[in-house]
Order: C-alpha cells, then sequence, then structure tokens
C-alpha cells in the first residue's frame, strides 16, 4: 500500500514568503506528525494531531508556524514571513494509532530559504 | 527529559566487516529504546526496538541490547553490506511524538 507522501519534495524560496507543505498520511492513520530536521541533526518534533485534533504543538518554534489537519487525513504546515533559519527537512509520519504507536515516515520537503 | 548521545560519523566500513554505532541516553523512568534508519532519497523507517531492560531487538541482520546498567543501546552488525549505507539514528522515548532523535550516524560501507 501506499505510505506517507509529502510535497513538494524541494521548496526554495524568499526570505519574508510564505509556504505551505502538504503531507498525505497513510489511509486509515489516526495519528499524524511534523518534525523538523535541520542539516546533520536527528528530526525534532514540531506538532501532533490525533484526527483532527492538533493535541500537541510545543515544537512550533514561533507564531509564524501553523499547522492543520482539517479533515483528519491530509495536512498543510505553513509557514509564515520564512526566514533563514527556518530552512530545514519537514518530515510527516502518521501511525495507526495513538501517539506511542510505531511511526511511518515521509520522505521530507527541503526547504531552503534565501 | 531524555537526551541521547550517538557516536559521530562518518563511518566507513568495507563489505563484510563488523559495525558498531554507540549510543549512550539519559532518561527519567524506563523508556523505549529505538533505532531508525534513513535510506538515501527515502523517509526514515524503524529499524528495531526493545521496550525493557535486557530486551534484544534485531532486524535486517542488525541487533541492540537495551542495557539500563550502562544506559546503553549500541548498535551492532556482524557484516555489512554496500545497501547498508543510510544515517541511524538512536532514540529514546516512550515511542510517538515524544521520542528524542540523536544526531545521527552516516555509515558508508564500500564494497
Amino acid at each position: 500500500g501506499a505510505g506517507v507522501s509529502q510535497s513538494p519534495s524541494n521548496k526554495v524560496t524568499e526570505k519574508g514568503k510564505d509556504v505551505e507543505l502538504r503531507c498525505d498520511p497513510i489511509s486509515g492513520h489516526v495519528s499524524l506528525f511534523w518534525y523538523q530536521q535541520a542539516l546533520g541533526q536527528g528530526p525534532e518534533f514540531l506538532t501532533y494531531f490525533q484526527n483532527e485534533a492538533q493535541l500537541d504543538k510545543s515544537g512550533l518554534p514561533s507564531d509564524r508556524f501553523f499547522a492543520e489537519r482539517p479533515e483528519g487525513s491530509v495536512s498543510t504546515l505553513k509557514i509564515q514571513r520564512t526566514q533563514q533559519e527556518d530552512s530545514a527537512v519537514y518530515l510527516c509520519a502518521s501511525s495507526l494509532g495513538g501517539g506511542a504507536d510505531t511511526q511511518y515516515f515521509g520522505p521530507g520537503t527541503r526547504l531552503t530559504v534565501l | 527529559g531524555n537526551s541521547v548521545t550517538q557516536m559521530e560519523g562518518p563511518v566507513t566500513l568495507s563489505e563484510e566487516a563488523f559495525l558498531t554505532i554507540n549510543c549512550t541516553y539519559t532518561a527519567t523512568g524506563y523508556p523505549s529504546l529505538f533505532w531508525y534508519v534513513q535510506y538515501p532519497g527515502e523517509g526514515l523507517q524503524l529499524l528495531l526496538k526493545a521496550t525493557k531492560a535486557d530486551d534484544k531487538g534485531s532486524n535486517k541482520g542488525f541487533e541492540a541490547t537495551y542495557r539500563k546498567e550502562t544506559t546503553s543501546f549500541h548498535l551492532e552488525k556482524g557484516s555489512v553490506q554496500v545497501s547498508d549505507s543510510a544515517v541511524y539514528f538512536c532514540a529514546p522515548g516512550p515511542g510517538g511524538f515524544k521520542t528524542i532523535f540523536g544526531a545521527g550516524t552516516r555509515l558508508f560501507v564500500k564494497a
């Protein structure tokens, strides 16, 4: 079956522009996670959804970051007024049940802010 | 909170060599321990896990034993292949979004 997909795979933008990243989780998976992975580092948690409810957004670095999952499937991560420090790979993962189940990761979106 | 220290890379080995990637952690309580792998161009995926002390996780010839006394979870493989070239992440946690990932160790295996 299909895994987690993310689009675009690469995004180059200018400082100050807004960007939108998309995640399609595995069909039927209840939980969805966003991570930020800086170059040479491990993924760092951003936010977590259970169905359409955003249960934890403690990892979002600023109020420029906003995530939603309105129908409990596809999710978007929006970054407003991008800064150079936002350059990273953004990973999405989904799991079948609650937050402690095995996560399945997408290939990521590489964001470069010039 | 949990934290993890893993061996810095890159690690370069010849095919059929023995692999060890060290990982030590600090955690409150008794976390589950995970190794994730990221192959070139692919998403991160769970390689193996252990949920309690002295448990051994294994998969694809890789093994790691949960050592509570030394707070370690070293990854080993007896004979690496070129296809094992990837980045390996050690991760202690209760699982899910509370998992803390190490910085990753890049492995290159030469034919």
